[in-house]
């Protein structure tokens, strides 16, 4: 079976620091990779979405920046956060090959900018 | 801009009602549609995947699609306060741009 993990769980990080938070998928190959993310009260937002090692799609201009280093991980970063980058952060993976689209969330990484 | 819209809620039912949640899309050449339930402070979880016209049943959920109204529900029966959650509508966009589609949610309230 497929699972996915992400890590940190929380962070708390100050204002014009760096960021990484790393996700990564066991049990499945060449998983279409994404980065969500959920503010407070706000739906979900794409980010990023990678098809494979090397291949980053970003959808909304910001300080973010991913990369996809290997087949099964999926690393989103910053070099300094806003306050504004505060929020629930969710990885997302897809089957390959999946008609349907059914995409899959890992337990997700709370970021508190203060 | 394709949208998803769903009803904030809250929406409150006692326990053992059937809950229904409603979802309209704009994009007519949608194709799939998806039900995630989401607890507070998790992740979204899915419950249920959708995409020809009619009901899927899964349990005590039930899926319904009529592309033609461009509506899509989801119905719970016998609800249970273990259903209590945020309950997203997710939608596939047509076209090459194969990227699924989020209304904002709808939160579910089943009291005991």
């Amino acid at each position: 079976s497929q699972t996915i993990h992400q890590w940190p769980a929380t962070l708390v990080q100050p204002v014009g620091s760096p960021l990484s938070l790393e996700c990564t998928v066991e049990g499945t190959s060449n998983p279409n990779l994404y980065w969500y993310r959920q503010a407070a009260g706000r739906g979900l937002q794409l980010l990023f979405y990678s098809v494979g090692i090397g291949q980053i799609s970003s959808e909304v201009p910001q300080n973010l920046s991913a990369s996809r280093p290997q087949d099964r991980q999926f690393i989103l970063s910053s070099k300094k956060l806003l306050l504004s980058d505060s929020g629930f952060y969710l990885c997302a993976w897809r089957r390959w090959g999946d008609f349907q689209e059914t995409q899959y969330f890992g337990p997700g990484t709370r970021l508190l900018v203060l | 801009q394709k949208e998803v819209e769903q009803n904030s809620g809250p929406l409150s039912v006692p326990e053992g009602a059937i809950a229904s949640l409603n979802c309209t899309y704009s994009d007519r050449g949608s194709q799939s549609f998806f039900w995630y339930r989401q607890y507070s402070g998790k992740s979204p979880e899915l419950i249920m995947f959708i995409y020809s016209n009619g009901d899927k049943e899964d349990g005590r959920f039930t899926a319904q699609l009529n592309k033609a109204s461009q509506y899509v529900s989801l119905l719970i029966r016998d609800s249970q306060p273990s259903d209590s959650a945020t309950y997203l509508c997710a939608v596939l966009n047509a076209g090459n741009n194969r990227k699924l589609i989020w209304g904002l949610g709808t939160s579910l309230a089943v009291n005991p």
